[in-house]
Protein backbone atom coordinates (compact mmCIF):
# COMPACT_ATOMS: atom_id res chain seq x y z
CA UNK A 1 0.00 0.00 0.00
CA UNK A 2 1.93 3.25 -1.25
CA UNK A 3 -0.84 5.78 -0.07
CA UNK A 4 -1.00 9.28 -1.24
CA UNK A 5 2.09 11.07 -2.13
CA UNK A 6 3.30 14.49 -2.52
CA UNK A 7 6.43 16.18 -4.20
CA UNK A 8 7.79 18.48 -3.04
CA UNK A 9 7.45 18.28 0.46
CA UNK A 10 9.01 21.35 1.21
CA UNK A 11 9.36 24.09 -2.02
CA UNK A 12 11.02 27.59 -0.78
CA UNK A 13 10.36 30.46 -3.35
CA UNK A 14 10.43 34.15 -4.01
CA UNK A 15 7.73 36.02 -4.27
CA UNK A 16 6.03 36.86 -8.29
CA UNK A 17 7.76 33.18 -8.75
CA UNK A 18 5.77 30.09 -10.16
CA UNK A 19 5.56 27.00 -8.53
CA UNK A 20 4.18 23.28 -9.16
CA UNK A 21 3.17 20.49 -6.72
CA UNK A 22 2.60 17.38 -7.83
CA UNK A 23 -0.04 14.42 -6.46
CA UNK A 24 0.10 10.99 -6.61
CA UNK A 25 -3.41 8.99 -5.21
CA UNK A 26 -4.24 5.71 -4.76
CA UNK A 27 -4.31 3.99 -7.02
CA UNK A 28 -7.94 3.66 -9.03
CA UNK A 29 -9.25 6.13 -6.10
CA UNK A 30 -11.09 7.97 -9.08
CA UNK A 31 -11.80 11.79 -6.75
CA UNK A 32 -8.60 13.73 -5.95
CA UNK A 33 -9.32 16.57 -3.50
CA UNK A 34 -6.84 19.41 -3.18
CA UNK A 35 -7.26 21.78 0.22
CA UNK A 36 -4.84 24.05 1.84
CA UNK A 37 -3.96 24.45 5.55
CA UNK A 38 -2.48 27.44 7.78
CA UNK A 39 -0.94 27.73 10.49
CA UNK A 40 -3.65 27.38 13.93
CA UNK A 41 -6.19 26.31 11.06
CA UNK A 42 -8.23 23.29 9.55
CA UNK A 43 -7.54 22.15 5.71
CA UNK A 44 -9.80 24.29 3.28
CA UNK A 45 -10.63 23.47 0.05
CA UNK A 46 -9.47 23.90 -3.15
CA UNK A 47 -11.02 21.80 -5.89
CA UNK A 48 -11.38 18.73 -6.76
CA UNK A 49 -11.27 15.63 -9.66
CA UNK A 50 -13.35 13.00 -11.05
CA UNK A 51 -11.44 10.70 -12.91
CA UNK A 52 -9.73 13.56 -15.25
CA UNK A 53 -12.91 16.20 -14.44
CA UNK A 54 -11.94 18.95 -12.50
CA UNK A 55 -15.59 19.21 -11.05
CA UNK A 56 -15.87 21.87 -8.25
CA UNK A 57 -13.44 24.61 -7.78
CA UNK A 58 -13.50 27.33 -4.27
CA UNK A 59 -13.98 30.37 -4.27
CA UNK A 60 -10.10 30.63 -2.57
CA UNK A 61 -8.79 29.46 -6.12
CA UNK A 62 -7.82 32.59 -7.82
CA UNK A 63 -6.82 32.83 -11.16
CA UNK A 64 -3.17 32.33 -10.50
CA UNK A 65 -3.83 28.83 -9.44
CA UNK A 66 -4.43 25.63 -11.97
CA UNK A 67 -5.11 22.31 -11.34
CA UNK A 68 -4.96 19.34 -13.63
CA UNK A 69 -5.15 15.72 -13.55
CA UNK A 70 -4.50 14.52 -16.94
CA UNK A 71 -5.75 11.07 -17.95
CA UNK A 72 -7.24 10.80 -14.41
CA UNK A 73 -3.93 9.77 -13.04
CA UNK A 74 -1.57 12.22 -10.62
CA UNK A 75 -2.76 16.13 -10.13
CA UNK A 76 -0.86 18.95 -10.53
CA UNK A 77 -1.77 22.14 -8.60
CA UNK A 78 0.71 25.12 -10.20
CA UNK A 79 0.61 28.81 -8.40
CA UNK A 80 1.50 31.56 -10.47
CA UNK A 81 3.04 34.82 -9.68
CA UNK A 82 3.34 33.43 -6.23
CA UNK A 83 2.55 35.89 -3.47
CA UNK A 84 3.31 35.91 0.89
CA UNK A 85 -0.67 34.88 1.13
CA UNK A 86 0.09 31.67 -0.40
CA UNK A 87 2.35 30.62 2.39
CA UNK A 88 0.78 27.12 3.65
CA UNK A 89 0.69 23.43 3.49
CA UNK A 90 -1.10 22.23 0.48
CA UNK A 91 -2.81 18.81 0.92
CA UNK A 92 -3.74 16.45 -1.28
CA UNK A 93 -6.39 13.55 -0.92
CA UNK A 94 -7.41 10.71 -2.83
CA UNK A 95 -10.77 9.03 -2.27
CA UNK A 96 -12.93 5.67 -3.68
CA UNK A 97 -15.92 6.28 -1.66
CA UNK A 98 -16.64 8.88 1.08
CA UNK A 99 -12.95 7.86 3.23
CA UNK A 100 -10.68 10.71 1.72
CA UNK A 101 -6.94 9.36 2.24
CA UNK A 102 -4.42 12.42 2.80
CA UNK A 103 -1.01 12.58 1.52
CA UNK A 104 1.80 14.14 3.68
CA UNK A 105 1.18 17.90 2.23
CA UNK A 106 3.74 20.21 0.27
CA UNK A 107 4.92 22.93 2.60
CA UNK A 108 5.16 26.40 0.53
CA UNK A 109 7.21 29.61 1.75
CA UNK A 110 7.14 32.35 0.10
CA UNK A 111 9.57 35.07 0.81
CA UNK B 1 -22.72 28.85 4.61
CA UNK B 2 -21.58 25.62 5.96
CA UNK B 3 -19.34 25.43 9.00
CA UNK B 4 -17.60 23.24 11.27
CA UNK B 5 -16.81 24.59 15.10
CA UNK B 6 -14.51 22.91 17.63
CA UNK B 7 -14.94 24.49 21.19
CA UNK B 8 -11.18 24.27 22.54
CA UNK B 9 -8.16 25.25 20.56
CA UNK B 10 -5.79 23.64 23.21
CA UNK B 11 -6.36 21.21 25.50
CA UNK B 12 -4.31 19.53 28.11
CA UNK B 13 -4.62 16.47 30.34
CA UNK B 14 -2.68 14.23 32.07
CA UNK B 15 -2.35 10.67 31.25
CA UNK B 16 -5.00 8.41 32.09
CA UNK B 17 -7.58 11.62 32.62
CA UNK B 18 -10.71 11.43 30.56
CA UNK B 19 -11.39 13.49 27.26
CA UNK B 20 -14.12 15.19 25.52
CA UNK B 21 -13.51 17.12 22.46
CA UNK B 22 -16.38 19.38 21.29
CA UNK B 23 -17.42 19.76 17.73
CA UNK B 24 -20.56 21.29 16.25
CA UNK B 25 -21.70 21.52 12.53
CA UNK B 26 -24.46 24.49 10.59
CA UNK B 27 -26.35 22.35 8.73
CA UNK B 28 -29.66 21.53 8.84
CA UNK B 29 -29.51 18.52 5.95
CA UNK B 30 -28.30 15.28 5.99
CA UNK B 31 -24.19 15.20 6.24
CA UNK B 32 -21.60 12.49 7.24
CA UNK B 33 -18.98 13.24 10.07
CA UNK B 34 -15.44 12.69 10.37
CA UNK B 35 -12.81 12.97 13.52
CA UNK B 36 -9.17 12.74 11.69
CA UNK B 37 -5.92 13.43 13.74
CA UNK B 38 -2.90 14.81 12.59
CA UNK B 39 0.92 13.30 15.10
CA UNK B 40 3.36 15.57 15.36
CA UNK B 41 5.25 15.45 11.73
CA UNK B 42 2.50 12.61 10.27
CA UNK B 43 -0.35 13.54 7.87
CA UNK B 44 -3.74 13.40 8.44
CA UNK B 45 -5.51 9.80 9.14
CA UNK B 46 -8.70 9.10 9.80
CA UNK B 47 -9.70 8.49 13.66
CA UNK B 48 -13.26 7.26 12.76
CA UNK B 49 -16.60 8.42 10.83
CA UNK B 50 -20.37 8.19 10.66
CA UNK B 51 -22.81 7.81 7.79
CA UNK B 52 -25.97 6.54 9.05
CA UNK B 53 -27.55 3.75 11.82
CA UNK B 54 -26.19 4.10 15.62
CA UNK B 55 -24.84 7.58 16.43
CA UNK B 56 -22.45 5.96 18.64
CA UNK B 57 -19.05 5.40 16.58
CA UNK B 58 -15.75 3.71 17.48
CA UNK B 59 -12.79 4.44 15.66
CA UNK B 60 -9.40 3.37 16.12
CA UNK B 61 -7.17 3.30 19.55
CA UNK B 62 -10.20 3.19 21.93
CA UNK B 63 -11.79 7.14 20.70
CA UNK B 64 -15.32 7.10 20.15
CA UNK B 65 -17.78 9.80 19.05
CA UNK B 66 -21.26 10.52 19.15
CA UNK B 67 -23.71 12.61 17.16
CA UNK B 68 -26.63 14.42 18.47
CA UNK B 69 -28.52 15.33 15.57
CA UNK B 70 -30.75 17.78 17.39
CA UNK B 71 -27.45 19.22 18.44
CA UNK B 72 -26.13 19.38 15.52
CA UNK B 73 -23.06 17.55 17.66
CA UNK B 74 -20.22 15.04 16.72
CA UNK B 75 -18.06 14.95 19.97
CA UNK B 76 -15.04 12.64 20.36
CA UNK B 77 -14.48 11.03 23.47
CA UNK B 78 -11.74 8.34 24.95
CA UNK B 79 -11.79 7.03 28.68
CA UNK B 80 -8.27 7.61 29.44
CA UNK B 81 -5.73 9.36 27.67
CA UNK B 82 -1.96 8.28 26.74
CA UNK B 83 0.94 10.22 25.87
CA UNK B 84 0.87 8.88 22.43
CA UNK B 85 -2.40 10.73 22.06
CA UNK B 86 -0.47 13.87 21.91
CA UNK B 87 -2.10 15.21 18.44
CA UNK B 88 -3.92 17.99 16.42
CA UNK B 89 -7.73 16.37 16.09
CA UNK B 90 -10.05 17.90 13.35
CA UNK B 91 -13.77 17.13 12.65
CA UNK B 92 -14.61 17.28 9.78
CA UNK B 93 -18.53 17.27 7.72
CA UNK B 94 -19.42 16.48 3.97
CA UNK B 95 -22.60 17.95 2.88
CA UNK B 96 -24.36 14.31 1.47
CA UNK B 97 -26.01 15.14 -1.85
CA UNK B 98 -24.54 18.17 -2.43
CA UNK B 99 -21.63 18.61 -5.21
CA UNK B 100 -18.23 16.41 -4.57
CA UNK B 101 -18.05 15.04 -1.35
CA UNK B 102 -15.42 18.22 -0.10
CA UNK B 103 -14.87 17.89 3.43
CA UNK B 104 -15.54 21.03 5.83
CA UNK B 105 -13.12 20.95 8.65
CA UNK B 106 -13.22 23.09 11.92
CA UNK B 107 -9.92 24.79 13.37
CA UNK B 108 -8.67 21.81 15.24
CA UNK B 109 -7.73 21.18 18.54
CA UNK B 110 -4.57 20.69 20.01
CA UNK B 111 -4.32 17.86 22.62
CA UNK B 112 -1.37 17.94 24.45
CA UNK B 113 -1.38 14.84 27.30
CA UNK B 114 1.06 15.10 30.03
CA UNK B 115 2.88 11.62 31.08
Amino acid sequence: DTGVSQNPRHKITKRGQNVTFRCDPISEHNRLYWYRQTLGQGPEFLTYFQNEAQLEKSRLLSDRFSAERPKGSFSTLEIQRTEQGDSAMYLCASQATYEQYFGPGTRLTVT
Amino acid sequence: AQSVSQHNHHVILSEAASLELGCNYSYGGTVNLFWYVQYPGQHLQLLLKYFSGDPLVKGIKGFEAEFIKSKFSFNLRKPSVQWSDTAEYFCAVIITGGQGGKLIFGQGTELSVKP
